[in-house]
């Protein structure tokens, strides 16, 4: 396997479009995550699923983002009317559930870059 | 609320020199700590972990003791090289909770 793989890399739209992110997972992890950097900040949370189950949504995650992963394998990121201030690198992460284990690592991919013009 | 604290960049070191980057936390409880890195181009990369106090985490040179008392996991290295220049970032995870809580994240630079 090859890691988790996002897409597109990079993204350039003009304000009050709408996009839309993919992120692949590790193949046999069951969770996905999402978190937004912004520059000079670190990673912050903003959803997470396991399997197709979106278990915790940050209130980062305004009205205008959605995130799905309808069979519990990709994962897509939708911003509707983006707006300057959703200029951020996308990061997904996937990690394994260990039963009755704890320590999870998270494994990130490469980032979506989006500039909102 | 939780947050991690870590040091401003850039750090700009000679190759061999000694490596300290600070990193403190504000949680309640007893989190687990870790050091992600992020070279250039690159998603971010589990580094080294440490789950309770007094454990020290090791990879690559690497390394940070979870220091209940100062409430810190300071990363350190002996002998930095070129290849050692990325962003380096602290977290947080609580046991039983999914999300990390990163801190700003500090950038490293190693010149020969």
């Amino acid at each position: 396997d090859t890691g988790v793989s996002q897409d597109p890399r990079h993204k350039i739209t003009k304000r009050g479009q709408n996009v839309t992110f993919r992120c692949d997972p590790i193949s046999e992890h069951n969770r996905l995550y999402w978190y937004r950097q912004t520059l000079g900040q670190g990673p912050e949370f903003l959803t997470y699923f396991q399997n197709e189950a979106q278990l915790e949504k940050s209130r980062l995650l305004s009205d205008r983002f959605s995130a799905e992963r309808p069979k519990g394998s990709f994962s897509t990121l939708e911003i509707q009317r983006t707006e300057q201030g959703d200029s951020a690198m996308y990061l997904c992460a996937s990690s394994p559930m260990i039963a009755g284990g704890d320590i999870y690592e998270q494994y990130f991919g490469p980032g979506t870059r989006l500039t909102v013009t | 609320g939780n947050s991690v604290t870590q040091m401003e960049g850039p750090v700009t070191l000679s190759e061999e020199a000694f490596l300290t980057i600070n990193c403190t936390y504000t949680a309640t409880g007893y989190p687990s700590l870790f050091w992600y890195v992020q070279y250039p181009g690159e998603g971010l990369q589990l580094l080294l972990k440490a789950t309770k106090a007094d454990d020290k985490g090791s990879n690559k040179g690497f390394e940070a003791t979870y220091r209940k008392e100062t409430t810190s996991f300071h990363l350190e290295k002996g002998s930095v090289q070129v290849s050692d220049s990325a962003v380096y970032f602290c977290a947080l995870r609580y046991s039983g909770y999914s999300t990390l809580t990163f801190g700003k994240g500090t950038m490293l630079l190693v010149s020969p």
